[in-house]
């Protein structure tokens, strides 16, 4: 199986720059995901990383380091409207490439 | 354009009785289809997936079942719902690549 950590929490003002971390050990990785969850809501995709690297999508960029099995997820500018849950899922090769989700992290941004 | 309807938004069951959730899927053809739940305070968790037509594979042992009728129907059933099963239902689809999971807007369920 997979085992996916992410912080449980984070806080961060209004218009600053916040990193959240996830690490994965996993066989057969295939790839990683990075959702937004509003509270209620469904989660919607962000990102999906499957090289190495960092990739960038206007204020949100997700980087990938399969050699460690660490991903981050990077909000800059960040705005109110960002508090929201972020989740780290991973998928892995054989089978159905089902993502596998961790916990998220709630990350609550002041003005 | 691709979309997923899941059906209700909410509902309250007594305890022991029967429960049906539906999931749709437009726009796309040979979808996997995924049941996730989300407890309060946790992550998502894997119900059961299907790759195709009456091909349903289970990940926990529950009291819950999954059908898949036709190619873009996927339903999640109960003959008899637990007070731990309430919870935040989510259905989703992805192609089969799965390099994107799509999720439908969920059913919040209280069993009481």
């Amino acid at each position: 199986g997979q085992n996916i950590d992410q912080p449980t929490e984070m806080t961060a003002t209004e218009g600053a720059i916040v990193q959240i971390n996830c690490t994965y050990q996993t066989s057969g990785f295939n790839g990683l995901f990075w959702y937004q969850q509003h509270a209620g809501e469904a989660p919607t995709f962000l990102s999906y990383n499957v090289l190495d690297g960092l990739e960038e999508k206007g204020r949100f960029s997700s980087f990938l380091s399969r050699s460690k099995g660490y991903s981050y997820l990077l909000l800059k500018e960040l705005q109110m409207k960002d508090s929201a849950s972020y989740l780290c899922a991973v998928s892995v090769s054989g089978g159905s490439y089902i993502p596998t989700f961790g916990r998220g992290t709630s990350l609550i941004v002041h003005p | 354009s691709q979309t997923i309807h899941q059906w209700p938004a909410t509902l309250v069951q007594p305890v022991g009785s029967p429960l049906s959730l539906e999931c749709t899927v437009e726009g796309t053809s040979n979808p996997n289809l995924y049941w996730y739940r989300q407890a309060a305070g946790r992550g998502l968790q894997l119900l059961f997936y299907s790759v195709g037509i009456g091909q349903i594979s289970s990940e926990v042992p529950q009291n819950l079942s999954a059908s898949r009728p036709q190619d873009r129907q996927f339903i999640l059933s109960s003959k008899k719902l637990l007070l731990s099963d309430s919870g935040f239902y989510l259905c989703a689809w992805s192609t089969r690549l799965n390099t994107e999971a799509f999720f439908g807007q969920g059913t919040r369920l209280t069993v009481v």
